[in-house]
This record gives structure tokens, C-alpha cells and sequence, in this order.
């Protein structure tokens, strides 16, 4: 089956930093990546859709200068959380499906633990 | 904008028991509607996807229903195992595989 695999699973930095998340397909091409966030007890939120060779397209309320998004091959996404924050620290998980119709499944990442102190 | 609702958000049940989640979602176009696991601290993992033409989908001890027109789905597990302790994230699918999550059920199993 799809696999997605997310890199790395958990990564603690300093405020002011920069951090870079890794989102592979495996075993199929991806155009599509998404991109989502989930706080403490929350659900999760989707942040930015992904798309290769074009620029990302983010949900309201997003910074897109602080959350770069490069998708640069049909198999890899990239999310930067520039000039990071406490209040970034959250789980992201990254998402995608294999090409074809809308109703096919998504597939997760494991996510990706961010700690900011 | 779709707002996914997760009744009950906690849930506790002796293990053999069977159990239902229910989701429920405010705009009735959407294109599917599927069901997650997600352990703690992990990613998600698909459990049933149902297309907006279906009324049900079943897997193992699981079976998902989805009645489009009252904007409600559910989840039925048979035979509650404490391996299915987890939290369970209903999503709607509206289109271009963009996702709209519940805040999820968190489910323990007592053994």
C-alpha cells in the first residue's frame, strides 16, 4: 500500500531557529502534498496544500513567510518553520495521495513532534 | 466552512463490548467521509473510507455508515479489544483530497 514517510518524528530547537520537515511518498508519485498542524487536544488543521513545481497554497490565518514549503520532486515536500517560536511547538503531519480521482485515501506521515524552547 | 463535530470526546468500555462514535458534519456536498486511528503521539492511520455515493463500508470488526442528507456518520466496533484503545478522527473529504477533521473520540478499552 501508499506509504508517506515524515522525517524527523520529533525535534526540539531553540526560539529563533529554523526547522526543516521532511514528507516522502514511498512507493508512488505525489503532485499533491498536505500539510497539516495539531495542537494539544485539538484536531488537526490543514496548513498549506503542496504542489509540485508551483507554489504552495495555504489556508487563512497561515504566514506563508514562516511556513516555507518547497516541493521540488514528485516525492519529496518540504515545510521550514523559519524564526520559530514557542508557540510553534505542535505536531505536524504531512499528507498525500496517490494520482487520480479526488476519492481516493489519504495517507499520513507519522508526524513530526516540534518543541520550541 | 465545514465544521466536523465527535460525540462523545471520551469513552471508556470493558473490553468485549461493542461500541458506536458518532460524527457529525454541517455541509452535506462533500466528496467522502473517512475514519482514522491515531495513537498517541503517532500519525494516523486510515481505517474506512466511504464515498459520498455509499452508505456504509465494513472492515473486520469495524463498519462505518454515512447518511449524507442528515450530515451524521458512525462508527460501530464489535468486540472492543484494549488494542482499539486509541483516539478516532472522523474527516470529510470536500474535494481535491482536502480534509475537514473532529476533534476526535478518545477511546480506552479496560481489559
Amino acid at each position: 500500500g501508499a506509504v508517506v514517510s515524515q522525517h524527523p518524528s520529533w525535534v526540539i530547537c531553540k526560539s529563533g531557529t529554523s526547522v526543516k520537515i521532511e514528507c516522502r511518498s514511498l512507493d508512488f508519485q505525489a503532485t499533491t502534498m498536505f500539510w497539516y498542524r495539531q495542537f494539544p487536544k485539538q484536531s488537526l488543521m490543514l496548513m498549506a496544500t503542496s504542489n509540485e513545481g508551483s507554489k504552495a497554497t495555504y489556508e487563512q490565518g497561515v504566514e506563508k513567510d514562516k511556513f516555507l514549503i518547497n516541493h521540488a520532486s514528485l516525492t519529496l515536500s518540504t515545510l521550514t518553520v523559519t524564526s520559530a517560536h514557542p508557540e510553534d511547538s505542535s505536531f505536524y503531519i504531512c499528507s498525500a495521495s496517490p494520482p487520480g480521482d479526488l476519492n481516493s485515501p489519504l495517507h499520513f506521515g507519522n508526524g513530526t513532534r516540534l518543541t520550541v524552547t | 466552512k465545514q465544521e466536523v463535530t465527535q460525540i462523545p470526546a471520551a469513552l471508556s468500555v470493558p473490553e468485549g463490548e461493542n461500541l458506536v462514535l458518532n460524527c457529525s458534519f454541517t455541509d452535506s456536498a462533500i466528496y467522502n467521509l473517512q475514519w482514522f486511528r491515531q495513537d498517541p503521539g503517532k500519525g494516523l492511520t486510515s481505517l474506512l473510507l466511504i464515498q459520498s455515493s455509499q452508505r456504509e463500508q465494513t472492515s473486520g470488526r469495524l463498519n462505518a455508515s454515512l447518511d449524507k442528507s442528515s450530515g451524521r456518520s458512525t462508527l460501530y466496533i464489535a468486540a472492543s479489544q484494549p488494542g482499539d484503545s486509541a483516539t478516532y478522527l472522523c474527516a470529510v473529504g470536500t474535494g481535491a483530497n482536502n480534509l475537514f477533521f473532529g476533534t476526535g473520540t478518545r477511546l480506552t478499552v479496560i481489559p
